[in-house]
């Protein structure tokens, strides 16, 4: 089976800090997702990437960056973090157009 | 974009009740999908379905995309379908980045009770 990898469950920063969340996929995917997840939102898209070093905006970049220099590997980097960026952020990988698979989450707490 | 309305927003189902989920989408798309949210917040993909029928056990899903919109099928509901209810898709464009794209609605809520 696929398995997607969040380096955190839980997370709890403080504001103004640099923020790294890292994703890795064992599949060989070249699709690889991230998403934040708020009450009555549903998810919304950060950044996508659908191969290493493309990257392209989502429905909500402001504030992130993202980094793929190898396949496996798409990290969510939040510059100097807010407390309007406290969410659960759910990052994702597939083949092109294919089956979506899911890490486990990583719940941040901005303070 | 592409808008992906699901409907209803809840749903409270009583054990062994049948239900159906509803999702709409507002463009030509090359696939969808339905995902189950647990309560710990594990999303589990249930169906890759651009088009026609699938069944999986108590679960069916048909899309319909010359009408844009798909059904997931509960039948005979447990308590462990409880949980959010996604659907996803990716529209059809021209260029490679555009078609990655994966595209959420806002979920469906259900409980189902013992």
């Amino acid at each position: 089976d696929v398995k997607v990898t969040q380096s955190s469950r839980y997370l709890v920063k403080r504001t103004g800090e640099k923020v790294f969340l890292e994703c890795v996929q064992d599949m060989d995917h070249e699709n690889m997702f991230w998403y934040r997840q708020d009450p009555g939102l549903g998810l919304r898209l950060i950044y996508f990437s659908y191969d290493v070093k493309m990257k392209e905006k989502g429905d909500i970049p402001e504030g992130y960056s993202v980094s793929r220099e190898k396949k496996e590997r798409f990290s969510l980097i939040l510059e100097s973090a807010s407390t309007n960026q406290t969410s659960m952020y759910l990052c994702a990988s597939s083949l092109f157009q294919g089956k979506a698979f899911f890490g486990q989450g990583t719940r941040l707490t901005v303070v | 974009g592409i808008q992906v309305e699901q409907s209803p927003p809840d749903l409270i189902l009583q054990e062994g009740a049948n239900s159906t989920l509803r999702c709409n989408f507002s463009d030509s798309v090359n696939n969808l999908q339905w995902f189950h949210q647990n309560p710990w917040g594990q999303l589990i993909n249930l169906f890759y379905i651009p088009s026609g029928t699938k069944q999986n056990g108590r679960l069916s899903a048909t899309t319909v995309a010359t009408e844009r919109y798909s059904l997931l099928y509960i039948s005979s509901s447990q308590t462990t379908d409880s949980g959010v209810y996604f659907c996803a898709v990716t529209l059809t464009l021209k260029y490679t980045g555009a078609n990655s794209k994966l595209t959420f609605g806002k979920g469906i809520t259900l409980s189902v009770r013992p």
